[in-house]
């Protein structure tokens, strides 16, 4: 079974920082791009930011630039998002998902307050 | 950046009867390698985001054929031929053809 499976996600104050762990099975991911995107409260699908097969190449979303940073491990076959100067703003559900959207995990969740 | 504009906000719609989303770019979609990469997703309440149509019209993979997606340029529609009750949730556009990728604001399917 094709599985994404995040975690780290928890209570952070402003100014804080987190790092998001995406863990997957029944899928190589050192074959896809993959990207981070969330759900804030009461709003719509954002993307945050994605990381080229290789490791080589990032973008990210204006919002998160400088302060967030993806990374992966292809040979754990795992996903990070490490987030830094949290603001409440970065309150939302954060899934993992492959660049071409076609699978996704169930999501963490990050409160900053 | 492109920013993806749907319409309606809500589809309040009868089981049995078409729904038709509409999904608007501000810029073209053509990636320079000829395709247009938008797709819609379709999110029910507590799950994450399910992938209906790629490349905007073709079905994924399980996806049921009374979804459909067409489009050009820069205006994309999601039809469903006949809502049913598992169809309920929200859905969403998204272009992935140039960085950042971004979604439109999403659609509340709901049925009557």
């Amino acid at each position: 079974e094709v599985q994404l499976v995040e975690s780290g996600g928890g209570l952070v104050q402003p100014g804080g920082s987190l790092r998001l762990s995406c863990a997957a099975s029944g899928f190589t991911i050192k074959s896809h791009w993959m990207s981070w995107i969330r759900l804030a409260p009461g709003k719509g699908l954002e993307w945050v930011g994605n990381i080229k097969q290789d490791g080589t190449e990032t973008h990210y979303v204006d919002s998160v630039r400088g302060r967030f940073t993806i990374s992966r491990d292809n040979a754990r076959n795992s996903l990070y998002l490490q987030m830094d100067s949290l603001t409440a703003e970065d309150t939302a559900v954060y899934f993992c998902a492959s660049s071409f959207m076609d699978v996704w995990g169930k999501g963490t969740t990050v409160t900053v307050s | 950046d492109a920013v993806m504009t749907q319409t309606p906000l809500s589809s309040p719609v009868t089981l049995g009867q078409p729904a038709s989303i509409s999904c608007r770019s501000s810029q073209s979609l053509v990636h320079t390698d000829g395709n247009i990469y938008l797709s819609w997703l379709h999110q029910r309440p507590g799950q994450p985001p399910r992938l209906l149509i790629y490349k905007v019209s073709n079905r994924f993979s399980g996806v049921p054929d009374r979804f459909s997606g067409s489009g050009a340029g820069t205006d994309f529609t999601l039809e469903i031929s006949r809502v049913e009750a598992e169809d309920v949730g929200v859905y969403y556009c998204v272009q992935t053809t140039q960085f950042p990728l971004t979604f439109g604001g999403g659609t509340k399917v709901e049925i009557k």
